[in-house]
């Protein structure tokens, strides 16, 4: 069965905080992606990568970073967690010229 | 930026009844694909239409492209409480470099 694995489905930090938010993937897929989303905006997207140390600004990039070191691996770093980044994370991944998504089961990240 | 907009963002029906939920958008996309989140998981693909006017089925849900590929329907017979869920219409961006456009969601509940 393929996966899509986040690392945690919850996850409480404190303000100022540097959070690690860990995706991993066993389908080979070429395309990975970080969502957030939150009540009635949909999922908006952080920022997504095409290759292994690739990456690509998304829609709302501000406060965040990510690392594709592996092509099954895609992590999204909050450089300085803020109470405003509470949310649900949703990573994906799809195949090379495909849009079809694959996501994980979403990390509740708390900013206390 | 190419926005979907979904409606209704909130319905609660009966077991057995019929509904329709839109996504709309006044840009024109190569493809629309819809998804399900249950509580506490991240989206499953239902379904992708690629042609203007495409009909797909998939059990009591019918999808439909637009002529113009600038919106979409999603209509459930006979729903059942199986059906609640959080439904996503998802657009790809004639230029979209694979990434998807996303509706802000309807939230739909079916009550025995």
């Amino acid at each position: 069965d393929v996966k899509v694995t986040q690392s945690s489905r919850y996850l409480v930090k404190r303000t100022g905080e540097k959070v690690f938010l860990e995706c991993v993937q066993d389908m080979d897929h070429e395309n990975m992606f970080w969502y957030r989303q939150d009540p009635g905006l949909g999922l908006r997207l952080i920022y997504f990568s095409y290759d292994v140390k690739m990456k690509e600004k998304g829609d709302i990039p501000e406060g965040y970073s990510v690392s594709r070191e592996k092509k099954e691996r895609f992590s999204l770093i909050l450089e300085s967690a803020s109470t405003n980044q509470t949310s649900m994370y949703l990573c994906a991944s799809s195949s090379m010229g495909r849009t079809e998504a694959f996501f994980g089961q979403g990390t509740r990240l708390t900013v206390v | 930026t190419q926005l979907l907009e979904q409606s209704p963002q909130f319905l609660s029906i009966q077991e057995g009844e019929n509904l329709t939920v839109y996504c709309n958008s006044s840009s024109v996309f190569s493809s629309l694909q819809w998804y399900r989140q249950e509580p506490g998981e991240g989206p499953v693909l239902l379904v992708t239409v690629v042609t203007g006017g495409e009909v797909k089925k998939l059990k009591r849900l019918t999808f439909q492209f637009g002529d113009a590929r600038k919106d979409s329907s999603l209509h459930i017979t006979a729903a059942q409480p199986g059906d609640t869920g959080l439904y996503l219409c998802a657009g790809e961006p004639i230029q979209g470099a694979q990434k998807l456009v996303f509706g802000q969601g309807t939230r739909l509940t079916i009550n025995p």
